[in-house]
């Protein structure tokens, strides 16, 4: 993979449902990987920055995995809430860089 | 505490002005940089800085232009504006260390069109 990818593009959950969705990146030199939160109108906000494989990270009802030697990482939210609507996006980073490669963005919306 | 406060929210220009996104952080930090949000491409990188007198080119940096004279503003410069470049335009910085496994912290975003 050369670039960030991330599945599927957009995703509705009826509330009360846990869900996942998923970004690939490219596993060679790989350094961390970012995951945030996107309301329209607002700042992104961060959720993790992960480093290790295998690591899994957790707030409230949001986690997150991370799987860096196949170079996927999963996002769960569990018990979807109509406040987690927003995209999230997620971003890899290269060893030594300073620049992060953006996904472009699950857009989850959770109907009541 | 602020944070990263842009300016304009929202912006419509003609083809061919030239106007300046400001950005300003009250955190200390080192790293600051400027993004590009259009659907479903993600946030491309336009321009960062590692500090104050030294910046880099990103993505996408063509028709825009940065300045870092001081550690806490970092303006994006755009130098005659174009359809192409009708976008949402996000700063950002990190602390001292790099992007890499540091939080970034964002600012609310300028929604620019140019017509």
């Amino acid at each position: 993979i050369l670039n960030v990818e991330q599945s599927p593009q957009s995703l509705h959950v009826q509330e009360g449902d846990s869900t996942n969705f998923t970004c690939s990146f490219p596993s060679s030199n790989f350094y961390a990987l970012h995951w945030y939160r996107w309301e329209t109108a607002k700042s992104p906000e961060a959720l993790f920055v992960m480093t290790l494989n295998g690591d899994e990270k957790k707030k409230g009802r949001i986690s997150a995995t991370l799987n860096t030697k196949e170079g996927y990482s999963y996002l769960y939210i569990k018990g979807s809430q109509p406040e987690d609507s927003a995209t999230y996006l997620c971003a890899s980073v290269k060893a030594a860089g300073n620049k992060l490669t953006f996904g472009g963005g699950t857009r989850v919306l959770v109907k009541p | 505490n602020a944070g990263v406060t842009q300016t304009p929210k929202f912006q419509v220009l003609k083809t061919g002005q030239s106007m300046t996104l400001q950005c300003a952080q009250d955190m200390n930090h080192e790293y600051m940089s400027w993004y590009r949000q259009d659907p479903g491409m993600g946030l491309r990188l336009i321009h960062y800085s590692v500090g104050a007198g030294i910046t880099d080119q990103g993505e996408v940096p063509n028709g825009y232009n940065v300045s870092r004279s001081t550690t806490e503003d970092f303006p994006l410069r755009l130098l005659s504006a174009a359809p192409s470049q009708t976008s949402v335009y996000f700063c950002a910085s990190s602390r001292q260390g790099s992007h890499s496994g540091n939080t970034i912290y964002f600012g609310e975003g300028s929604w620019l069109t140019v017509v």
